[in-house]
């Protein structure tokens, strides 16, 4: 199976800030990779499929990136509502694999 | 909109089998896939196995091939996950998902499944 890798585990970045995540594929998957948000508490929430299509209310700080086996999620200006935990997928082999997670903290 | 609403939490003995619920509105049940995701206490996504309604077809992840059954009842527009033998590692929220093209869109609330002795 496809192994995701995320980078980095952790990050620190201050309100207002630009933050990058990293995603990784152990072979390639096009673009057939999604990214989710989730917050202590609650189910994951899509925010980008297709490499770079924002899902539907998705807002325009969250941009994705990338295709093959490198991809990037961007979030342009950090709000306090966007300190989370974010999972990349690939779901262009069977079986859909994630990533193991990077948790986005306030600096 | 599109809503998935899941079986309650469920606590469980080591051995015994739990069969989770979940029940689609909004949306067509049979042209989507829906998927079931479950995540150990502290610990990441792992995908299990999906189910394509208007086929009734069932994919598995290698880890849970024999232990889990996803089946669906296209008339009341639900999915059903069973996973038999149960042991204490199988402690998580498990949560159905509504897949479109392999990405999950639209999540169920999760539903806490606790094995203890």
């Amino acid at each position: 199976e496809i192994v995701m890798t995320q980078s980095p585990a952790t990050l620190s970045v201050s309100p207002g800030e630009r933050a990058t995540l990293s995603c990784r594929a152990s072979q390639s998957v096009s673009s057939n990779l999604a990214w989710y948000q989730q917050k202590p508490g609650q189910a994951p929430r899509l925010l980008i499929y297709g490499a770079s299509t924002r899902a539907t209310g998705i807002p325009a700080r969250f941009s994705g990136s990338g295709s093959g086996t490198e991809f990037t999620l961007t979030i342009s200006s950090l709000q306090s509502e966007d300190f989370a935990v974010y999972y990349c997928q690939q779901y262009n082999n069977w079986p859909e694999t994630f990533g193991q997670g990077t948790k986005l903290e306030i600096k | 909109q599109v809503q998935l609403v899941q079986s309650g939490a469920e606590v469980k003995k080591p051995g015994s089998s739990v069969k989770v619920s979940c029940k689609a509105s909004g949306g067509t049940f049979s042209s989507y896939t829906i998927s079931w995701v479950r995540q150990a206490p502290g610990q990441g996504l792992e995908w299990m196995g999906r189910i394509i309604p208007i086929l009734g077809i069932a994919n598995y992840a290698q880890k849970f091939q024999g232990r889990v059954t996803i089946t669906a009842d296209k008339s009341t527009s639900t999915a059903y996950m069973e996973l038999s033998s149960l042991r204490s590692e199988d402690t998580a929220v498990y949560y159905c998902a509504r897949g479109t093209d392999g990405y999950l869109g639209y999540w169920g609330q999760g539903t806490l499944v606790t094995v203890s002795s």
